[in-house]
């Protein structure tokens, strides 16, 4: 079946580091691929998303690309602040409707 | 636009008492699953409806709960009894079939506390 594997947490960098969240999938077909972010209290939200090989999603400063031949899509900011700490899923949707998620990555940023 | 709207927020009950969580999915959004969060299992999906019909209830722990949508504008998750190891944050969201490929729209959730 589908799966997601991503970077073990928590992820913690001074503000306006460098940031790289891993994440792997396994799939049959051609998913697609997205990543929510989680901020303290609320629920998921979409950050970005790509639906074909090669695409970049971006949003907010942050950038994935759809890696097919590596089966990734990491999660890159050039610079983080203190207002990026949250929780970030990575997730799929193969074949069938329901999307399936990683485990989530815990990001803290430090001024 | 309003997003996914679910109702309470918090909810704090005794082990025993059935518990009714609501969702009010995106105006014209076919879709709504209804997932669980805590910190040892990350997010379940429970169900999900595609135009008020089930779809896939694997995800649903036990017969305790249960889950319908009377309509294209409500949902609700209901657990009867009612017990500590279902403390949770619960969340609905809901999807479009002809939209951005699968992409959920979350509501804030529904955090649940059986004491």
């Amino acid at each position: 079946g589908d799966s997601v594997t991503q970077m073990e947490g928590p992820v913690t960098l001074s503000e306006e580091a460098f940031l790289t969240i891993n994440c792997t999938y396994t799939a049959t077909g051609y998913p697609s691929l997205f990543w929510y972010v989680q901020y303290p209290g609320e629920g998921l939200q979409l950050l970005l998303k790509a639906t074909k090989a090669d695409d970049k999603g971006s949003n907010k400063g942050f950038e994935a690309t759809y890696r097919k031949e590596t089966t990734s899509f990491h999660l890159e900011k050039g610079s983080v602040q203190v207002s990026d700490s949250a929780v970030y899923f990575c997730a799929l949707s193969g074949s069938a409707r329901q999307l399936t998620f990683g485990s989530g990555t815990q990001l803290t940023v430090l001024p | 636009d309003a997003g996914v709207i679910q109702s309470p927020r918090h909810e704090v009950t005794e082990m025993g008492q059935e518990v009714t969580l609501r969702c009010k999915p995106i105006s014209g959004h076919d879709y709504l699953f209804w997932y669980r969060q805590t910190m040892m299992r990350g997010l379940e999906l429970l169900i999900y409806f595609n135009n008020n019909v089930p779809i896939d209830d694997s995800g649903m722990p036990e017969d305790r709960f249960s889950a319908k949508m009377p309509n294209a504008s409500f949902s609700t998750l209901k657990i009867q009894p009612s017990e500590p190891r279902d403390s949770a944050v619960y969340f609905c969201a809901s999807s479009l079939a002809t939209g951005q490929r699968y992409e959920q729209y979350f509501g804030p959730g529904t955090r649940l506390t059986v004491t």
